[in-house]
C-alpha cells in the first residue's frame, strides 16, 4: 500500500539559512510524488512534482526536491529561507488511477 | 474556470444536523477527490469520482456521509446526522489524471464545524 511518512513534526530555522525537508515514501512501483505547501487557513498549493526523468525537480518559490529510490525518499530543500515560506508542508504520493496520500505534515517556522 | 470552486467556505451545524459541501472542479477535468483534513493535519482520503461515477469510495464512511457528481451540477458530498467529530476542513480536488500531467488542484476548502 502506498504511505507517506515525514519524519519532522516541526522545524525552525533562520532566515537565509537552508533548509531541507525530509519526506519518505512506500510505494510498489515507480511513484508520482509531490510537495503542497499550506498556509494557515488555505488551501494546498503544489510546489513540485516528480514523475520520471531528472531526479532533481526544480519547483515554484525557489524550492527543489531529489528523488533517491534506493532511499525512498524525496527531500525538499531550498537554500536560503524567507520569512513568507512559513507554513505547513506535505509531501504525497500518488498514481494516475487512484487518490493521493499524504504525509502528516511538517510545520516550518521562519526565525528573524 | 481555472479553479476549483468549493461552497460554502464556512458551515456551522448543530450535532444531528445535515451538511452538505459543494464542489465545482475545473472545466475539463474528468476527475474529482474529496479530502478531510482535522486538526492534526492529517488528509483522509474520503471518495473520488470519475465523471458521474464513483471511482474509489474505499475513504468514505458510508454511514452518514454521501456524494455525488451529477452532469451539469457541483460535485457534493452529505454528512447526515452530523458528529462532534465531523469537524474539519474539507477539501476537493480535480484532474485529469493524464499520467503525462498528473496532479491535483485544490479547492481552499469548507470549514465545517459541529457544535
Amino acid at each position: 500500500a502506498q504511505s507517506v511518512t515525514q519524519p519532522d513534526i516541526h522545524i525552525t530555522v533562520s532566515e537565509g539559512a537552508s533548509l531541507e525537508l525530509r519526506c519518505n515514501y512506500s510505494y510498489g512501483a515507480t511513484p508520482y510524488l509531490f510537495w503542497y505547501v499550506q498556509s494557515p487557513g488555505q488551501g494546498l498549493q503544489l510546489l513540485l512534482k516528480y514523475f520520471s526523468g531528472d531526479t532533481l525537480v526544480q519547483g515554484i518559490k525557489g524550492f527543489e526536491a531529489e528523488f533517491k529510490r534506493s532511499q525512498s525518499s524525496f527531500n525538499l530543500r531550498k537554500p536560503s529561507v524567507h520569512w513568507s515560506d512559513a507554513a505547513e508542508y506535505f509531501c504525497a504520493v500518488g498514481a494516475p488511477s487512484g487518490a493521493m496520500r499524504f504525509g502528516a505534515g511538517t510545520r516550518l517556522t521562519v526565525k528573524p | 474556470g481555472e479553479e476549483v470552486a468549493q461552497t460554502p467556505k464556512h458551515l456551522v451545524r448543530g450535532e444531528g444536523q445535515k451538511a452538505k459541501l459543494y464542489c465545482a472542479p475545473i472545466k475539463g477535468h474528468s476527475y474529482v477527490f474529496w479530502y478531510q483534513q482535522v486538526l492534526k493535519n492529517e488528509f483522509k482520503f474520503l471518495i473520488s469520482f470519475q465523471n458521474e461515477n464513483v471511482f474509489d469510495e474505499t475513504g468514505m464512511p458510508k454511514e452518514r456521509f454521501s456524494a455525488k457528481c451529477l452532469p451539469n451540477s457541483p460535485c457534493s458530498l452529505e454528512i447526515q446526522a452530523t458528529k462532534l467529530e465531523d469537524s474539519a476542513v474539507y477539501f476537493c480536488a480535480s484532474s485529469q489524471l493524464d499520467s503525462s500531467n498528473y496532479g491535483y488542484t485544490f479547492g481552499s476548502g469548507t470549514r465545517l464545524t459541529v457544535v
